[in-house]
Protein backbone atom coordinates (compact mmCIF):
# COMPACT_ATOMS: atom_id res chain seq x y z
CA UNK A 1 0.00 0.00 0.00
CA UNK A 2 1.40 3.36 -0.23
CA UNK A 3 0.20 6.94 0.84
CA UNK A 4 1.07 10.66 0.18
CA UNK A 5 1.11 11.80 4.26
CA UNK A 6 -0.30 15.39 4.12
CA UNK A 7 -3.61 13.84 1.11
CA UNK A 8 -4.09 10.77 2.24
CA UNK A 9 -3.55 10.37 6.28
CA UNK A 10 -4.65 6.47 6.34
CA UNK A 11 -3.49 3.51 4.84
CA UNK A 12 -4.43 0.11 4.86
CA UNK A 13 -2.19 -2.74 4.21
CA UNK A 14 -2.72 -6.86 3.54
CA UNK A 15 -0.51 -8.96 6.56
CA UNK A 16 3.14 -9.52 4.27
CA UNK A 17 2.64 -6.53 1.82
CA UNK A 18 5.29 -4.09 1.73
CA UNK A 19 3.99 -0.03 3.12
CA UNK A 20 5.24 2.93 1.17
CA UNK A 21 4.31 6.33 3.88
CA UNK A 22 5.41 9.61 1.87
CA UNK A 23 6.07 12.67 3.25
CA UNK A 24 6.79 16.25 2.11
CA UNK A 25 8.42 18.25 3.71
CA UNK A 26 8.48 22.07 3.35
CA UNK A 27 11.98 23.39 4.31
CA UNK A 28 14.91 23.07 1.72
CA UNK A 29 17.64 23.41 4.37
CA UNK A 30 16.62 21.01 6.46
CA UNK A 31 19.66 18.73 6.87
CA UNK A 32 18.32 16.11 9.26
CA UNK A 33 14.79 14.07 8.67
CA UNK A 34 13.47 11.38 11.39
CA UNK A 35 10.77 9.03 10.76
CA UNK A 36 8.74 7.88 14.24
CA UNK A 37 5.83 5.49 14.81
CA UNK A 38 3.33 6.08 17.50
CA UNK A 39 0.95 3.43 18.74
CA UNK A 40 -1.75 4.30 20.73
CA UNK A 41 -1.64 5.38 24.11
CA UNK A 42 2.28 5.77 23.83
CA UNK A 43 4.47 8.46 22.94
CA UNK A 44 6.21 8.57 18.98
CA UNK A 45 9.26 5.92 18.64
CA UNK A 46 12.20 6.62 17.00
CA UNK A 47 12.27 4.53 13.50
CA UNK A 48 15.13 5.68 11.44
CA UNK A 49 16.76 8.44 10.30
CA UNK A 50 18.96 9.98 7.78
CA UNK A 51 20.92 13.19 6.84
CA UNK A 52 21.04 15.20 3.78
CA UNK A 53 23.91 14.16 2.24
CA UNK A 54 22.29 10.51 2.02
CA UNK A 55 19.22 9.20 -0.58
CA UNK A 56 18.89 6.71 0.91
CA UNK A 57 19.36 4.60 4.37
CA UNK A 58 18.08 0.52 5.75
CA UNK A 59 17.32 -0.55 8.90
CA UNK A 60 15.70 -3.65 9.94
CA UNK A 61 12.68 -4.14 8.09
CA UNK A 62 12.46 -0.32 7.32
CA UNK A 63 14.18 1.57 4.11
CA UNK A 64 14.16 5.50 4.13
CA UNK A 65 14.29 7.28 0.79
CA UNK A 66 14.73 11.17 0.42
CA UNK A 67 14.41 13.10 -2.44
CA UNK A 68 16.27 16.62 -1.92
CA UNK A 69 14.96 17.67 -5.17
CA UNK A 70 11.42 17.43 -4.69
CA UNK A 71 11.53 17.93 -0.96
CA UNK A 72 10.11 14.37 -0.83
CA UNK A 73 10.87 11.21 2.49
CA UNK A 74 9.15 7.80 1.89
CA UNK A 75 9.02 5.36 4.63
CA UNK A 76 9.26 1.70 2.93
CA UNK A 77 7.79 -1.09 5.64
CA UNK A 78 8.89 -4.73 3.90
CA UNK A 79 6.40 -7.53 4.77
CA UNK A 80 4.14 -5.68 6.96
CA UNK A 81 3.18 -7.04 10.15
CA UNK A 82 -0.03 -6.31 12.51
CA UNK A 83 2.33 -4.88 15.47
CA UNK A 84 3.43 -2.25 12.63
CA UNK A 85 -0.26 -0.64 13.32
CA UNK A 86 0.28 2.98 14.33
CA UNK A 87 0.48 6.13 13.14
CA UNK A 88 3.60 7.57 11.45
CA UNK A 89 5.56 10.80 11.74
CA UNK A 90 8.25 12.12 9.92
CA UNK A 91 9.75 15.12 11.42
CA UNK A 92 12.64 17.54 9.52
CA UNK A 93 15.07 19.49 11.65
CA UNK A 94 13.88 23.05 10.77
CA UNK A 95 16.77 24.64 13.33
CA UNK A 96 19.58 23.90 15.69
CA UNK A 97 17.39 21.76 18.22
CA UNK A 98 13.88 22.24 16.22
CA UNK A 99 11.85 19.59 14.75
CA UNK A 100 8.86 20.13 13.16
CA UNK A 101 6.46 16.90 12.76
CA UNK A 102 4.23 16.04 9.72
CA UNK A 103 0.56 15.23 10.65
CA UNK A 104 0.90 11.53 10.77
CA UNK A 105 -0.08 9.10 8.77
CA UNK A 106 -2.08 5.44 10.24
CA UNK A 107 -1.28 2.34 8.77
CA UNK A 108 -3.85 -0.19 9.66
CA UNK A 109 -2.22 -3.83 9.02
CA UNK A 110 -4.96 -5.84 7.45
CA UNK A 111 -5.11 -9.48 8.91
CA UNK B 1 17.09 2.25 31.64
CA UNK B 2 13.48 3.18 32.53
CA UNK B 3 12.84 5.51 29.71
CA UNK B 4 11.46 9.03 30.31
CA UNK B 5 8.99 9.01 32.94
CA UNK B 6 6.18 11.49 32.97
CA UNK B 7 3.45 11.80 35.41
CA UNK B 8 0.15 11.57 36.14
CA UNK B 9 -0.54 9.46 32.74
CA UNK B 10 -4.20 11.07 33.19
CA UNK B 11 -5.51 14.25 34.60
CA UNK B 12 -8.77 15.24 34.63
CA UNK B 13 -9.42 18.79 36.28
CA UNK B 14 -12.01 21.50 36.11
CA UNK B 15 -11.41 24.86 34.23
CA UNK B 16 -9.56 27.66 35.98
CA UNK B 17 -7.77 24.90 37.96
CA UNK B 18 -4.19 24.73 38.54
CA UNK B 19 -2.44 22.03 36.51
CA UNK B 20 1.12 20.22 37.19
CA UNK B 21 2.69 17.67 34.52
CA UNK B 22 5.98 16.35 35.79
CA UNK B 23 8.70 14.68 33.67
CA UNK B 24 12.28 12.99 34.69
CA UNK B 25 14.51 12.46 31.30
CA UNK B 26 16.48 9.84 30.79
CA UNK B 27 19.58 10.12 33.03
CA UNK B 28 22.76 11.42 31.03
CA UNK B 29 20.68 13.44 28.46
CA UNK B 30 21.00 17.32 28.74
CA UNK B 31 18.09 18.33 26.46
CA UNK B 32 14.67 18.36 27.60
CA UNK B 33 11.61 19.12 25.34
CA UNK B 34 8.10 19.39 25.89
CA UNK B 35 5.43 19.10 23.04
CA UNK B 36 1.06 19.49 23.04
CA UNK B 37 -0.26 17.08 20.76
CA UNK B 38 -3.77 17.64 19.52
CA UNK B 39 -5.93 15.80 16.20
CA UNK B 40 -6.13 19.75 15.38
CA UNK B 41 -2.47 20.63 15.46
CA UNK B 42 -0.56 17.57 15.55
CA UNK B 43 2.77 17.66 17.32
CA UNK B 44 4.07 21.36 18.57
CA UNK B 45 7.31 22.06 20.59
CA UNK B 46 6.33 24.39 23.56
CA UNK B 47 9.66 24.66 25.32
CA UNK B 48 13.07 23.31 24.93
CA UNK B 49 15.58 23.12 27.62
CA UNK B 50 19.46 22.35 27.65
CA UNK B 51 21.24 21.91 30.31
CA UNK B 52 18.49 22.74 32.54
CA UNK B 53 18.38 25.98 30.83
CA UNK B 54 15.40 26.80 28.93
CA UNK B 55 16.62 27.79 25.50
CA UNK B 56 13.13 28.00 23.88
CA UNK B 57 9.90 28.93 24.87
CA UNK B 58 8.56 30.59 21.78
CA UNK B 59 5.67 27.44 21.24
CA UNK B 60 4.37 27.88 24.72
CA UNK B 61 0.95 29.43 23.93
CA UNK B 62 0.22 31.97 26.91
CA UNK B 63 1.29 32.97 30.22
CA UNK B 64 -1.08 30.64 31.45
CA UNK B 65 2.07 27.96 30.77
CA UNK B 66 5.19 28.07 32.37
CA UNK B 67 8.16 25.41 32.76
CA UNK B 68 10.84 24.69 35.17
CA UNK B 69 13.83 22.23 34.86
CA UNK B 70 15.35 22.58 38.45
CA UNK B 71 17.81 20.19 37.78
CA UNK B 72 19.12 17.80 35.32
CA UNK B 73 16.99 14.67 36.29
CA UNK B 74 13.33 16.77 36.58
CA UNK B 75 11.08 19.10 34.61
CA UNK B 76 7.45 20.47 35.33
CA UNK B 77 5.29 22.06 33.01
CA UNK B 78 2.19 24.22 34.89
CA UNK B 79 -0.75 25.11 33.50
CA UNK B 80 -2.52 28.17 35.42
CA UNK B 81 -5.51 28.61 35.34
CA UNK B 82 -5.98 25.86 32.84
CA UNK B 83 -9.37 25.99 30.16
CA UNK B 84 -10.93 23.46 28.38
CA UNK B 85 -8.58 24.25 25.15
CA UNK B 86 -5.98 23.01 26.82
CA UNK B 87 -6.69 19.68 26.83
CA UNK B 88 -4.37 17.47 25.01
CA UNK B 89 -1.58 14.84 25.43
CA UNK B 90 1.26 16.49 27.11
CA UNK B 91 4.69 14.49 26.05
CA UNK B 92 8.30 15.40 27.08
CA UNK B 93 11.07 14.08 25.35
CA UNK B 94 15.38 14.03 26.03
CA UNK B 95 18.25 13.81 23.81
CA UNK B 96 21.88 13.68 24.52
CA UNK B 97 22.00 16.89 21.62
CA UNK B 98 20.30 19.30 20.39
CA UNK B 99 18.72 17.36 17.50
CA UNK B 100 20.03 13.84 18.38
CA UNK B 101 17.35 11.00 18.61
CA UNK B 102 14.57 12.50 20.85
CA UNK B 103 13.30 9.93 23.35
CA UNK B 104 9.35 10.40 24.07
CA UNK B 105 7.84 9.77 27.35
CA UNK B 106 4.33 7.96 27.41
CA UNK B 107 2.57 11.78 27.62
CA UNK B 108 0.16 13.00 29.98
CA UNK B 109 -3.52 13.21 28.53
CA UNK B 110 -5.01 16.16 30.04
CA UNK B 111 -9.07 16.58 29.73
CA UNK B 112 -10.23 20.43 31.53
CA UNK B 113 -13.81 20.47 32.16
Amino acid sequence: GESVGLHLPTLSVQEGDNSIINCAYSNSASDYFIWYKQESGKGPQFIIDIRSNMDKRQGQRVTVLLNKTVKHLSLQIAATQPGDSAVYFCAENTDDYKLSFGAGTTVTVRA
Amino acid sequence: DAGVIQSPRHEVTEMGQEVTLRCKPISGHNSLFWYRQTMMRGLELLIYFNNNVPIDDSGMPEDRFSAKMPNASFSTLKIQPSEPRDSAVYFCASSTGHVDEQYFGPGTRLTVT
